[in-house]
């Protein structure tokens, strides 16, 4: 099936760890996203990317790194630097322009 | 910066009736604009697509329509159902490619 996997669902980390979400879509899609979700709000935008290799800080890209080796994969590290990361965290995937956004069933972050 | 604002933050409507939900984006430069689903705990449910040279979209009851020089866009539901409860989000694509949501409205159809 085609379609935006992202794992693990939940996802539980330290005070000081680092920790990677995994995004991958199948769908051939030049572009990626990543958001954070807080609960009552809205989607916030921590990075995208356009083509393999390049990419670019949203809104709340501070404590967050992202890499884009591979078309496919597009994996998300919370860093120890992100200090309030319990969040809910969505993938997505499209072609550049013009075209649905698909999401991920997301990953649910809590620190503990 | 784009901003997009969504009311209401939430709705409540007995079943069957019609329900409109409005989104608005302060920079008209966009290469569309989409509206989402999302139930509790889940991912987001693509419903309409609107490109930046379309008036309207329609799938079944649900109506988008968009007025780009005045940064807005209206979603209807017709004949509202308790399975439309949930929370619709909006989303524009600029042409920087970034895509910006609202907060979303709560839908609940009271049976």
């Amino acid at each position: 099936d085609g379609g935006i996997t992202q794992s693990p669902k939940y996802l539980f980390r330290k005070e000081g760890q680092n920790v990677t979400l995994s995004c991958e879509q199948n769908l051939n899609h030049d572009a990626m996203y990543w958001y954070r979700q807080d609960p009552g709000q809205g989607l916030r935008l921590i990075y995208y990317s356009q083509i393999v290799n390049d990419f670019q800080k949203g809104d709340i890209a501070e404590g967050y790194s992202v890499s884009r080796e591979k078309k496919e994969s597009f994996p998300l590290t919370v860093t120890s630097a992100q200090k309030n990361p319990t969040a809910f965290y969505l993938c997505a995937s499209g072609r550049i322009t013009n075209t649905e956004a698909f999401f991920g069933q997301g990953t649910r972050l809590t620190v503990v | 910066k784009q901003e997009v604002t969504q009311i209401p933050a939430a709705l409540s409507v007995p079943e069957g009736e019609n329900l409109v939900l409005n989104c608005s984006f302060t920079d008209s430069a966009i290469y569309n604009l989409q509206w989402f689903r999302q139930d509790p705990g889940k991912g987001l449910t693509s419903l309409l697509l609107i490109q930046s040279s379309q008036r309207e979209q329609t799938s079944g009851r649900l109506n988008a329509s968009l007025d780009k020089s005045s940064g807005r866009s209206t979603l209807y539901i017709a004949a509202s159902q308790p399975g439309d409860s949930a929370t619709y989000l909006c989303a524009v694509q600029s042409n920087d490619y970034k895509l910006s949501f609202g907060a979303g409205t709560t839908v609940t159809v009271r049976a």
